[in-house]
């Protein structure tokens, strides 16, 4: 039973365009979401997160927009770099579960120069 | 700063030989920890976690076990490993609070079993 889903495995985008990768769950307790960036063989990075008390939070080119009523986020990069190129996870946790995270299997992301 | 130290960062072991991988993170004190792994074209699974030293919680069955013996150095052994021991092994650490903290990430042991 896969919790969270990013059913999408790879998504390719022009540089200067918008990236948004899409993340789903099903566990209505989760009530914090993480993406992580992660690039072969290093481990991933931590790059934005939201509450479930709020449905954006911004931080410089990355948003994350959170639908708690459709159990469903994104991440939209705008503009999108080719350093931007990578394996993005999406991840989800609830109070109580000691930050242990539930990840997605990730999405491919290209941005083409 | 706080930093996060796995090693080794690639392994190549015969099936049935044990296994000993470690991580420790500086900066930080009585940090939560786990350990995951990432097998070929699938997500991370959480293999183990730790609130404290000497407190071990396992996620899955299988054939890891894993010691917290100091308050920042988590490690994951086997006794006789398996071929579906393979993959991409990570170690992560977060702060204790009253809301949720994001992990934090070691680069990672690449894993192979022969």
């Amino acid at each position: 039973d896969q919790q969270v889903k990013q059913n999408s495995p790879s998504l390719s985008v022009q540089e200067g365009r918008i990236s948004i990768l899409n993340c789903d769950y099903t566990n209505s307790m989760f009530d914090y979401f993480l993406w992580y960036k992660k690039y072969p063989a290093e481990g991933p990075t931590f790059l934005i997160s939201i509450s479930s008390i709020k449905d954006k939070n911004e931080d410089g080119r990355f948003t994350v927009f959170l639908n708690k009523s459709a159990k469903h986020l994104s991440l939209h990069i705008v503009p999108s770099q080719p350093g931007d190129s990578a394996v993005y996870f999406c991840a989800a946790t609830h109070t109580g579960a000691n930050s242990k995270l539930t990840f997605g299997k990730g999405i491919t992301l290209s941005v083409r120069p | 700063s706080q930093t996060i130290h796995q090693w080794p960062a690639t392994l190549v072991q015969p099936v049935g030989s044990p296994l000993s991988l470690e991580c420790t993170v500086e900066g930080t004190s009585n940090p939560n920890l786990y350990w995951y792994r990432q097998a070929a074209g699938r997500g991370l699974q959480l293999l183990f976690y730790s609130v404290g030293i000497g407190q071990i919680s396992s996620e899955v069955p299988q054939n890891l076990s894993a010691s917290r013996p100091q308050d920042r150095q988590f490690i994951l052994s086997s006794k006789k490993l398996l071929l579906s021991d393979s993959g991409f092994y990570l170690c992560a650490w977060s702060a204790k609070g009253v809301f949720n903290q994001p992990q934090h990430f070691g680069d990672g042991t690449r894993l192979s079993i022969l």
